[in-house]
């Protein structure tokens, strides 16, 4: 079965602080997605690496995020200074390659910022 | 540009009755992937049904849908709502304009006894 992990699960944070999300891919794929979902409605796309390459972000992210793939099993997303508006479920997908292929998605972890 | 359109935010049926989530799509490319994704509450998000053939009927745990290019629809079907199918639900799409998914804005799906 695919599996994508997430680490932590939940995540607490005061505004202002940094918070960091872990999210280990499905072996073999090559395509990473972080989302943002906010109170179990639409998926808002983040940012999105092939073979460990940002390929294209939101403004958002350029602005206050930070996101790499240090390697093929590890793949991070970052908030510099969280804001209240942080507060969400962020998850992690990856799939073979881009398109057309399935996208297999962690459970997420979700953010809460006081 | 590409787009994926759910008109419907919240949908609450009774269970056994007929479920019709509605999905449109804008895409200059004849090529298009359409896809559902389902959502249970603390789970993951996971493939329902994915169609890349006109007029084809795709079905996967008593859920169907059927692309249709000429409507530019691939709207999710069921005969019978069952109390375990409340979820949220979403419509995607990809062709050869994006490397990502175009995602719907979501059908939140509630079936009452």
């Amino acid at each position: 079965d695919a599996a994508v992990t997430q680490k932590p699960r939940y995540l607490i944070k005061m505004k202002g602080q940094e918070a960091e999300m872990k999210c280990i891919p499905e072996k073999g794929h090559t395509a990473v997605f972080w989302y943002q979902q906010k109170q179990s409605k639409e998926l808002k796309f983040l940012i999105y690496f092939q073979n460990q390459q940002p390929l294209d972000q939101i403004d958002m992210v350029k602005e206050r995020f930070s996101a790499v793939c240090p390697s093929s099993s590890l793949c991070s997303l970052g908030i510099r200074t969280c804001e209240a508006e942080d507060s969400a479920l962020y998850l992690c997908s990856s799939s073979q390659d881009w398109g057309g292929y399935e996208q297999y998605f962690g459970p997420g972890t979700r953010l809460t910022v006081l | 540009g590409d787009s994926v359109t759910q008109t419907e935010g919240l949908v609450t049926l009774t269970e056994g009755l007929p479920v019709m989530l509605n999905c449109t799509y804008q895409t200059i490319y004849s090529n298009a992937f359409l896809f559902w994704y389902v959502h249970y509450l603390n789970e993951s998000p996971w493939l329902l049904l994915r169609s890349s053939t006109d007029n084809k009927r795709t079905e996967h745990q008593g859920f169907h849908a059927t692309l249709h290019k000429s409507s530019s629809s691939f709207h999710l079907q069921k005969s019978s709502a069952q109390l375990s199918d409340s979820a949220l639900y979403y419509c995607a799409l990809s062709d050869d304009s994006n490397y990502q998914l175009i995602w719907g804005s979501g059908t939140k799906l509630i079936i009452k006894p």
